[in-house]
């Protein structure tokens, strides 16, 4: 069984503050996939982010950034000089290759909150 | 925009109503996904079709139903309804199994 779970429940930081929202999963596949998936509050969600197991090399994008460290099970997602935009619900996920979308398993989602 | 499209966006109905949920998935793309957003049991998924077959059910209850067309379009009709099912409903797609979900705007559904 696939299991993520996202303890933060909600996090407010200052604008600029840098924030690190954590994700560690269970899984017992030895293969599988990573998502970040963004909610603003419009509530569309935004994809942001696949990793493969295989590629354990952490992955920057702008101001984003994710940590992936298969010892630990976790993928960590840091946002750099947070920005009012950036509040949102994070939504951590986990799916097996093999299996496709149908057995993507989401957290519970970490709100985050920018104080401007 | 990912280029998956939802309608309508907003939908208020009484209980024990029928409706129904529309989407297309982006050009190209012919995977369909349907997933529920609720307070209590977060995003679950429902549902996929692949090129107007159903490929795999998740958590779906019985008075849900739905289908892809040949437009590749896809409908989720929710009958019988209850407070419960009082959720946001996303569409999703993507060209194969294995690719990145994206997701639509959602239908957010009120059942009073």
């Amino acid at each position: 069984a696939q299991k993520v779970t996202q303890a933060q429940t909600e996090i407010s930081v200052v604008e600029k503050e840098d924030v690190t929202l954590d994700c560690v999963y269970e899984t017992r596949d030895t293969t599988y996939y990573l998502f970040w998936y963004k909610q603003p509050p419009s509530g569309e969600l935004v994809f942001l982010i696949r990793r493969n197991s295989f590629d354990e090399q952490n992955e920057i994008s702008g101001r984003y950034s994710w940590n992936f460290q298969k010892s630990t099970s976790s993928f960590n997602f840091t946002i750099t000089a947070s920005q009012v935009v950036d509040s949102a619900v994070y939504f951590c996920a986990l799916s097996p290759p093999n299996f496709g979308n149908e057995k993507l398993t989401f957290g519970t989602g970490t709100r985050l909150t920018i104080i401007p | 925009d990912s280029g998956v499209t939802q309608t309508p966006k907003h939908l208020i109905t009484a209980t024990g109503q029928r409706v129904t949920l529309r989407c297309s998935p982006r050009s190209g793309d012919l995977s369909v996904y349907w997933y529920q957003q609720s307070l209590d049991q977060g995003l679950q998924f429902l549902i996929q079709y692949y090129n107007g077959e159903e490929r795999a059910k998740g958590n779906i209850l019985e008075r849900f139903s739905a289908q892809q067309f040949p437009d590749l379009h896809s409908e989720l009709n929710l009958s019988s309804l209850e407070l419960g099912d009082s959720a946001l409903y996303f569409c999703a797609s993507s060209p194969g199994q294995s690719s990145p979900l994206h997701f639509g705007n959602g239908t957010r559904l009120t059942v009073t």
